[in-house]
């Protein structure tokens, strides 16, 4: 079985661009997560969807936006990125939404912006 | 909002020798917490998870340990290996809230 899926891996931007990330989940997994993850520090929470829905915001600006699929994929979308943007974007899915099971994590998308 | 703090930062043993971090988290409504280990440039694997109804739980040389009144709970390994040697993160989660909430990591070299 294929675990979580991300693209692409890496990639460079530079400030003011565009990006937008991918994350197919695990076979059956209904809820995706998003995480970034800067150098040296543990992930901070972006989004959770489920079912297609928006469950959960962290602390992220408005340039952050997220959907989901019908398939249960989703994309992360950033806006007007910044250097400090620069991180690394995990994904992850689970079985349900606000359940306690755990999380598979993707291999991340890089994200460096110059 | 939960704030998860982690200690040490960095923790250096010798290969053999057991090895322990520790967390305290803040929100006692926090009721899953699970240790991931990420390895350098991989994604974080779930190694073992608590839930708040249990005091203590093995999984052979990893174990974790959760005190609920004061609010800390412990990744222990015993008999550590070189390929123990990563970064072990820390994180609670509460049923009503969809986020999970990370310490900031501890960076595990084993020794040889």
């Amino acid at each position: 079985d294929a675990g979580v899926t991300q693209s692409p891996t890496h990639l460079i931007k530079t400030r003011g661009q565009q990006v937008t990330l991918r994350c197919s989940p695990i076979s059956g997994h209904k809820s995706v997560s998003w995480y970034q993850q800067v150098l040296g520090q543990g992930p901070q929470f972006i989004f959770q969807y489920y079912e297609k829905e928006e469950r959960g915001r962290g602390n992220f600006p408005d340039r952050f936006s997220a959907r989901q699929f019908p398939n249960y994929s989703s994309e992360l979308n950033v806006n007007a990125l910044l250097l400090g943007d620069s991180a690394l974007y995990l994904c992850a899915s689970s079985l349900r939404g606000s359940d306690t099971g755990e999380l598979f994590f993707g291999e991340g998308s890089r994200l460096t912006v110059l | 909002g939960e704030n998860v703090e982690q200690h040490p930062s960095t923790l250096s043993v010798q290969e053999g020798d057991s090895a322990v971090i520790k967390c305290t988290y803040s929100d006692s409504a926090s009721n899953y917490f699970p240790w991931y280990k990420q390895e350098l440039g991989k994604r974080p694997q779930l190694i073992i998870d608590i839930r708040s109804n249990v005091g203590e739980k093995k999984d052979q040389r990893i174990a974790v340990t959760l005190n609920k009144t004061a609010k800390h709970f412990s990744l222990h390994i015993t008999e550590t290996q070189p390929e123990d040697s990563a970064v072990y993160f820390c994180a609670a989660k509460m049923d009503s809230n969809y986020q999970l909430i990370w310490g900031a990591g501890t960076k595990l070299i084993i020794k040889p």
